[in-house]
Order: structure tokens, then C-alpha cells, then sequence
């Protein structure tokens, strides 16, 4: 089956401009994540989608950042205006549904590393 | 609230040698426990994970981790590294919502 697939896979951009990351699930998943990963950071949640409904967005950062899942297909994310310190690699992921969520194993992306100028 | 620790931003061993990678979380319950590994230009791969049952949970390309739940820990091993193993490596938590809380990673090096 084909795995998560994000676009693009490097985006440089100026500080004030708009970026729109991508991600493309696995089929079927129902569940799907977004994190993000500043260089010399861990790795921290944004959001979750169960199908097209924002299940949690605790990790936003601030209204600069808006996620959308159409259809309960794929997901895109939107910095705008973008500032220096979005830059960062983000991460998204996907995973089956169902009741236990937490023990659900997440296949995560290659990954979309912005660089804002 | 949940956290991960991982001990080590850097660990370098020698090809053939036992591999010891260090996490330590913390959760007001019972824990779901992952290790994640990233080859450079990848996304992060399902190594193992724990959530019920046997405290010795085997993994992927023979990587092995024990929870140890009076030790809040979840070390990762392996017998004999290979110099394939060279990634970075991720611990992380995961709460009933399926958040993943993840640790800074350890950087594995395998040295010839």
C-alpha cells in the first residue's frame, strides 16, 4: 500500500509570505496527525483529525497556522504570515480508526522542512 | 500530563557492540510506548511498541525494549549493532487520544 506522502518536500520561503504543506493519508485512515520538529527540539503535536472533524488542536502554535482535512481525505496546512521561527521540519501522520486510539501505530510522512527566510 | 526523557542526544558504539539507548517517561497512566527511528531523508518507522502484556516487547531488525514500570522506563537494545543502525532514534508516549509525546532522540552513530 502506498504510505504517507507530504508535498512539498522543502519550501523556502520570506518571512511575511504564505506556505500550504500537504498530506496525502493512507487510504482508509481515519485518524490523522500533524507535528512539527524545530531544529534542536523534540518533536511536538499540532493536530488530530478523526475523518474531517478536528478531534485536537492543542499543539497550534497561534491563529497563524490553519489545518484542513476536505472530505476526510488529505490535510493541508497553512502558515500565513509566515515568521522566522516556523521553520521546522513537519511532520504528518496516519492511522486506522477504531476505539484505542493511543495504542494505534501511527505512519508518519518524510516529512515537509520549510525554511523561512 | 505526559513527558519523555531520553538520555543521550548522541551515542556512539563501535560495529558489533551492544546498543543502549535510554528513555524514561512519565504518565499518570498506564502508558502506551513507542520507539521510532528515522534514516535520514525518511519519515520516522514503527521500531516496537508496548501496550499490554510482555514487558519485553521485540522489534524490527532485532531491536528489543523492556518496560519497567517501577523504573518509569522503556530502554531500547540491541545485542550487536550494525552500521545499518545509524539514524536517529525516537521514544515517545502516547495518550488514549493516540498523541504521540515524543523525547529530543538519540542520535546513534556505528563506528567501523
Amino acid at each position: 500500500e502506498a504510505g504517507v506522502t507530504q508535498f512539498p518536500s522543502h519550501s523556502v520561503i520570506e518571512k511575511g509570505q504564505t506556505v500550504t504543506l500537504r498530506c496525502d493519508p493512507i487510504s482508509g485512515h481515519d485518524n490523522l496527525y500533524w507535528y512539527r520538529r524545530v531544529m534542536g527540539k523534540e518533536i511536538k503535536f499540532l493536530l488530530h483529525f478523526v475523518k474531517e472533524s478536528k478531534q485536537d488542536e492543542s499543539g497550534m502554535p497561534n491563529n497563524r497556522f490553519l489545518a484542513e482535512r476536505t472530505g476526510g481525505t488529505y490535510s493541508t496546512l497553512k502558515v500565513q504570515p509566515a515568521e522566522l521561527e516556523d521553520s521546522g521540519v513537519y511532520f504528518c501522520a496516519s492511522s486506522q480508526g477504531g476505539i484505542f486510539w493511543g495504542a494505534n501505530v501511527l505512519t508518519f510522512g518524510a516529512g515537509s522542512r520549510l525554511t523561512v527566510l | 500530563a505526559q513527558s519523555v526523557t531520553q538520555l543521550g542526544s548522541h551515542v556512539s558504539v563501535s560495529e558489533g557492540a551492544l546498543v543502549l539507548l535510554r528513555c524514561n517517561y512519565s504518565s499518570s497512566v498506564p502508558p502506551y510506548l513507542f520507539w521510532y527511528v528515522q534514516y535520514p531523508n525518511q519519515g520516522l518507522q514503527l521500531l516496537l511498541k508496548y501496550t499490554t502484556g510482555a514487558t519485553l516487547v521485540k522489534g524490527i531488525n532485532g531491536f528489543e525494549a523492556e518496560f519497567k514500570k517501577s523504573e518509569t522506563s522503556f530502554h531500547l537494545t540491541k545485542p550487536s549493532a550494525h552500521m545499518s543502525d545509524a539514524a536517529e532514534y525516537f521514544c515517545a508516549v502516547s495518550n488514549q487520544g493516540g498523541k504521540l509525546i515524543f523525547g529530543q532522540g538519540t542520535e546513534l552513530s556505528v563506528k567501523p
